[in-house]
C-alpha cells in the first residue's frame, strides 16, 4: 500500500522559505518510471501543480515558480522535499504530496497525501 | 504552458441524473488527459486517465471521452457521494497544468 505524508511549518512570514518534506512508503524513488511530485491548492481554488522528480533524478517545475522552487529526493529515507523560496501570501495554500501512475510515457496522480495547510502572513 | 478549460464552472443536477462535464486543452494532448473528484476538506481522487481508463476502484458510472482536444467525463446515474468538485489535468508536457474545476452541486 502506497502513503505518503507531508510535513513542515504551519506559519510562515513573507520573504521566508518554504522547506516542505513528504515522507512516503510502499514504494521506491529508485525504481524505474517512478515520479513524486507536489500540487498546491489556495483556499476556494483550483489545483496547481508545482513540481516534479522522477527516478532519475530529472526534475521538472511550474513555469511561473521556476525560480523560486527546488526539488530533491532521499531514495535512503524515502524522502521527497520541496523549498519554496521569498514566500508571499499568495503563496498561502494546502500543499499536497503526490504518486504518479506510470502510463504510455506519462502521469496520473494516483494516490495523494492528506496535504498540509501552510499560510503565510506578517 | 497549455491551457484546459472545463465547462461549465458549476452544475445542478439530481440523483439519478445524467451529467457530462467538458474539458478542452488549448493544443493538441493526444490522450494524456486525467479526471479527478475532490470532495470538500479532502485530497483529489484519480478517476479516469489516459482520457477513458477507469482507475482501480472506480464505478463503471463513470466514463471519459475524447474527441480532439474535447474531452468529457460523464457520470451515467449520479449518486449522493459524486457531489464534489471534478478537475481535468494534462500530462502530455511539462509544465501539467489542471483545469479550473467543475462544482456539482445538490438540485
Amino acid at each position: 500500500q502506497i502513503t505518503l505524508k507531508e510535513s513542515g511549518p504551519t506559519l510562515l512570514k513573507p520573504t521566508q522559505t518554504l522547506t516542505l518534506t513528504c515522507t512516503f512508503s510502499g514504494f521506491s524513488l529508485s525504481t524505474n518510471e517512478v515520479t513524486v511530485g507536489w500540487i498546491r491548492q489556495p483556499p476556494g481554488e483550483a489545483l496547481d501543480w508545482l513540481a516534479l522528480i522522477y527516478w532519475d533524478d530529472d526534475k521538472y517545475y511550474s513555469s511561473s515558480l521556476k525560480s523560486r522552487l527546488t526539488i530533491t529526493k532521499d531514495t535512503s529515507k524515502n524522502q521527497v522535499v520541496l523549498t519554496m523560496t521569498n514566500m508571499d501570501p499568495e503563496d498561502t495554500a494546502t500543499y499536497y504530496c503526490v504518486h504518479s501512475l506510470y502510463y504510455l510515457g506519462r502521469y496520473a496522480f494516483d494516490v495523494w497525501g492528506q496535504g498540509t495547510m501552510v499560510t503565510v502572513s506578517s | 504552458d497549455i491551457q484546459m478549460t472545463q465547462s461549465p464552472s458549476s452544475l445542478s443536477a439530481s440523483v439519478g441524473d445524467r451529467v457530462i462535464v467538458t474539458c478542452r486543452a488549448s493544443q493538441s494532448i493526444s490522450i494524456y488527459l486525467s479526471w479527478y473528484q475532490q470532495k470538500s476538506g479532502k485530497a483529489p481522487r484519480l478517476l479516469i486517465y489516459a482520457a477513458s481508463t477507469l482507475q482501480s476502484g472506480v464505478p463503471s458510472r463513470f466514463s471519459g471521452g475524447v474527441s480532439g482536444t474535447n474531452f468529457t467525463l460523464t457520470i451515467s446515474s449520479l449518486q449522493p457521494e459524486d457531489f464534489a468538485t471534478y478537475y481535468c489535468q494534462q500530462s502530455y508536457n511539462t509544465p501539467i497544468t489542471f483545469g479550473q474545476g467543475t462544482r456539482l452541486e445538490i438540485k
